[in-house]
């Protein structure tokens, strides 16, 4: 398995700014993964973020308001970029262990106002 | 979308197994048959995953039909803590890049009573 942490674990943001979320994993992992979920809703997949190459984003998800970073193997973070309410969601990263097995971290609770 | 489909929900009596149906009738020959829970405010656990064969882990057991159009995952003896949102997914492995995917469904809300 692997262990994975999520910072911050919650904040409450105001409208127009924007949020970057670390999340730090306890191994070295190709693939990382972010999601989103809604309240009251399953999860849905925003990117996939490979060492070394550029995000790439789902439909409906787009660069310039999530900005992805994953600067090694260990790390990323992603970024909700001029929040709105209905960007207050829960937002969890994963990864790909050689197991074929992906492990998701706490999330981050975040809330707009 | 989810290729998947689960009944929204399910009760268990606490100490009995809870068996969670899962329909997957347009599975492909290489896509694995996967599960996770959500505990209530938690990141999604992973429980179990296989192909063709029956698994059995700690936690869970995977029964998977002949034709592979559907599964069922057992716990064996439910407990209040198992008490959560499972989701049945299908997934192709072994594409680098491409792999990785989990498409989440609605799930499953199984509530263990006592």
């Amino acid at each position: 398995s692997a262990v994975i942490s999520q910072k911050p674990s919650r904040d409450i943001c105001q409208r127009g700014t924007s949020l970057t979320i670390q999340c730090q994993v306890d191994s070295q992992v190709t693939m990382m993964f972010w999601y989103r979920q809604q309240p009251g809703q399953s999860l849905t997949l925003i990117a996939t973020a490979n060492q070394g190459s550029e995000a790439t984003y789902e439909s409906g998800f787009v660069i310039d308001k999530f900005p992805i970073s994953r600067p090694n193997l260990t790390f990323s973070t992603l970024t909700v970029s001029n929040m709105s309410p209905e960007d207050s969601s829960i937002y969890l990263c994963s990864v790909e262990l050689p197991t074929d097995t992906q492990y998701f971290g706490p999330g981050t609770r975040l809330t707009v106002l | 979308d989810a290729k998947t489909t689960q009944p929204p929900s399910m009760d268990c009596a606490e100490g009995r197994a809870a068996n969670l149906p899962c329909n997957h009738s347009t599975i492909s020959g290489n896509e694995y048959v996967y599960w996770y829970r959500q505990i209530h405010s938690q990141g999604p656990q992973y429980i179990i995953h296989g192909l063709k064969n029956n698994e059995t882990n700690e936690m869970a057991s995977l029964i998977i039909t002949e034709d592979r159009k559907s599964s069922t995952l057992i716990l064996p003896h439910a407990t209040l803590r198992d008490t959560a949102v499972y989701y049945c997914i299908v997934r192709v492995l072994g594409i680098y890049n491409q792999g990785g995917k989990l498409i989440f469904g609605q799930g499953t809300e199984l509530s263990v009573k006592p």
